[in-house]
């Protein structure tokens, strides 16, 4: 059983490039997530879908551009690196707004910018 | 104040000792409550989810206090590989959407 799979796992880039984190479920999810853990903050939202069509912003979502391009994936957009861009980024997708299920984890990806 | 917090630790604690850790979390329409583990440099992972009535899965109980607003994790005859950060995560505002709390650093030592 996939879960979540997110691609890259690891990504070094330099400051100004664009680059985009890749997202896919196969739990027939309705909702997905994406955050960034950084030491000492925890996970901070980035930007959701609750459901396939739609997309809001989370604490965290400067800098960030998303696409639910169907069901199964999100993706995030990085337009311009920077280095305060630097973290680990975790997608996550969940049964659905009004459900009480939790959410389930990708295994991240660790992007260096520099 | 923040949405959830945790006792970021961390709780050095010597194998087969119980621990306990609170999450307080200040919206109360909250609706649904669940603890994650995560390891160094790992994605989070559901421990348990957090029932009104209180449940236990093995040497894991969780409670829920709605009245003042917290949910505990009781961890019973603790062993070295529950050596962890364990997140709690509550709806919070909105059910599209989990919030985290920061963690709490559990170290179990010989």
């Amino acid at each position: 059983n996939a879960g979540v799979t997110q691609t890259p796992k690891f990504q070094v880039l330099k400051t100004g490039q664009s680059m985009t984190l890749q997202c896919a479920q196969d739990m027939n999810h309705n909702s997905m997530y994406w955050y960034r853990q950084d030491p000492g903050m925890g996970l901070r939202l980035i930007y959701y879908s609750a459901s396939e069509g739609t997309t809001d912003k989370g604490e965290v979502p400067n800098g960030y551009n998303v696409s639910r391009l169907n069901k199964r994936e999100f993706s995030l957009r990085l337009e311009s690196a920077a280095p305060s861009q630097t973290s680990v980024y975790f997608c996550a997708s969940r049964q659905g707004p009004n459900s009480n299920q939790p959410q389930h984890f990708g295994d991240g990806t660790r992007l260096s910018i520099l | 104040r923040k949405e959830v917090e945790q006792d970021p630790g961390p709780f050095n604690v010597p194998e087969g000792a119980t621990v306990a850790f609170n999450c307080t979390y200040s919206n109360s329409a909250s609706q649904s409550f669940f603890w994650y583990r995560q390891d160094c440099r790992k994605e989070p992972k559901l421990l348990m989810s957090v029932y009104s009535s209180g449940n236990e899965d093995g040497r894991f109980t969780a409670q829920l206090n709605r009245a003042s607003q917290y949910i505990s994790l009781l961890i019973r005859d603790s062993k070295l590989s529950d050596s962890a950060t364990y997140l709690c995560a509550v709806t919070a505002g909105t059910a599209s959407k989990l919030t985290f709390g920061t963690g709490t650093r559990l170290q179990v030592t010989l």
